[in-house]
């Protein structure tokens, strides 16, 4: 089975910009989760998303969104990029039903990096 | 609300010697407990995950961790290093209520394996 994949890979934007990432969950996943990770806040939950919609949210600012298609792929957008917003942003997909227990797993992640 | 501790940002091992990392948790529910591992520049890895079945949960390349109710603890060991295990270790609680259930995490552990 493939796992999740996320595109692209890297990324590079200047301020004010706005980028969309994408997310492939593993197939019959119907959860996606994205999650940014810095060296200095670590991993931070961002939104989640669940047969499209968005079942929890994060603490984040608007200008991080996100939605999921009817085929469980999921993008996130950021508009108006700040430099504190260049991170590395995973992708997690689950089954979704058992909210506490199903596992997550990864993709290899989007490296943002804002100038 | 849900939180971990990781003690130890950095541990370095011997080859061949016991791998400890150490995680605490804070919760007022009966917590699910999960250590992910993370190689450079790539994703997140699920080591093992504790769901309330048995205290002593095995995972993956041979770690295991212990769920202690009265530590509050939910440390990850190996009796043996080997130089592949050097990465990035990630301890994470599900958030709980409503509709949560994203994974908190802690701040990570770097492991450094000697020769």
């Amino acid at each position: 089975k493939a796992g999740v994949t996320q595109t692209p890979r890297y990324l590079i934007k200047t301020r004010g910009q706005q980028v969309t990432l994408s997310c492939s969950p593993i197939s019959g996943h119907r959860s996606v989760s994205w999650y940014q990770q810095t060296p200095g806040q670590g991993l931070q939950f961002l939104f989640e998303y669940f047969s499209e919609t968005q079942r929890n949210k994060g603490n984040f600012p608007g200008r991080f969104s996100g939605r999921q298609f009817s085929n469980s792929r999921s993008e996130m957008n950021v508009s108006t990029l700040e430099l504190g917003d260049s991170a590395l942003y995973l992708c997690a997909s689950s089954l979704g039903y058992q909210l506490y227990t199903d596992t997550q797993y990864f993709g290899p992640g989007t490296r943002l990096t804002v100038l | 609300a849900q939180s971990v501790t990781q003690l130890g940002s950095h541990v370095s091992v011997s080859e061949g010697a016991l791998v400890l990392l150490r995680c605490n948790y804070s919760s007022s529910v009966p917590p699910y407990l999960f250590w992910y591992v993370q190689y450079p520049n790539q994703g997140l890895q699920l080591l093992l995950k504790y769901t309330s079945a048995a205290t002593l949960v095995k995972g993956i390349n041979g770690f295991e961790a212990e769920f202690k109710k009265s530590e509050t603890s939910f440390h990850l060991t190996k009796p043996s290093a080997h130089m592949s295990d050097a990465a990035e270790y990630f301890c994470a609680v599900r958030a709980y209520g409503g509709s949560q259930g994203n994974l908190i995490f802690g701040k990570g552990t770097k492991l450094s394996v000697k020769p």
